[in-house]
């Protein structure tokens, strides 16, 4: 059985770079899409980015410039960079297993990031 | 603002079917998938591609598709349903690129 656990800093202060980390257990590194999706308190589900097995990403617009999404197939983990983190980057983000049509059937158990000074 | 349009809520008397509605350009070329969360939760994948139920998913849950929406429907809505549901695809250029629905909260009376 795939279990994803995830982990990292859950408490920022503005202009700093919030960085997670996600693990994959009991499933294939390969074939899949590895995305960070958040969700801010009381809000709905934004997608952030996904990374392939070989590296190749793709990013919401919005978040683009702030954010790099990387791999390490060696310990089959991914992981998240969000630069210059704002109130705004307050959410509880999460780490989960695309397939090829974007539907995601395993999630971490989502991490609590608040920005605040 | 998001490219996949939901209702904000729903209601579903016990035992009753519900269709639940999710509306973007996207939709035309790509299926959605749904997902069902429950609060203090993560989502959960409910339907994928044309109508897929993952394995454990109650066959109450039902997905369909035309033109430019798709739908959720739960047929014989039972308590445990009440949560928020939501829809994803690809964005409107056809790229890689995913979007969410803003959700639609499903209450069972």
């Amino acid at each position: 059985q795939v279990r994803l656990q995830q982990w990292g800093a859950g408490l920022l202060k503005p202009s700093e770079t919030l960085s997670l980390t996600c693990g994959i257990y009991g499933g294939s590194f390969s074939g899949y899409y590895w995305t960070w999706i958040r969700q801010p308190p009381g809000k709905g589900l934004e997608w952030i980015g996904e990374i392939n097995h070989s590296g190749s990403t793709n990013y919401n617009p919005s978040l683009k410039s702030r954010v790099t999404i990387s791999v390490d197939t060696s310990k089959n983990q991914f992981s998240l960079k969000l630069s210059s983190v704002t109130a705004a980057d307050t959410a509880v983000y999460y780490c989960t297993r695309g397939q090829y049509n974007g539907d995601y059937d395993y999630w971490g158990q989502g991490t609590l990031v608040t920005v605040s000074s | 603002s998001s490219e996949l349009t939901q209702d904000p809520a729903v209601s579903v008397a016990l035992g009753q079917t519900v269709r639940i509605t999710c509306q973007g350009d996207s939709l035309r070329s790509y299926y959605a998938n749904w997902y069902q969360q429950k609060p203090g939760q993560a989502p959960v994948l409910v339907i994928y591609g044309k109508n897929n139920r993952p394995s454990g998913i109650p066959d109450r849950f039902s997905g369909s598709s035309s033109g430019n929406t798709a739908s959720l429907t739960i047929t014989g809505a039972q308590a445990e349903d009440e949560a928020d549901y939501y829809c994803n695809s690809r964005d409107n250029s056809g790229s890689l690129l995913r979007v969410f629905g803003g959700g639609t909260k499903v209450t069972v009376l």
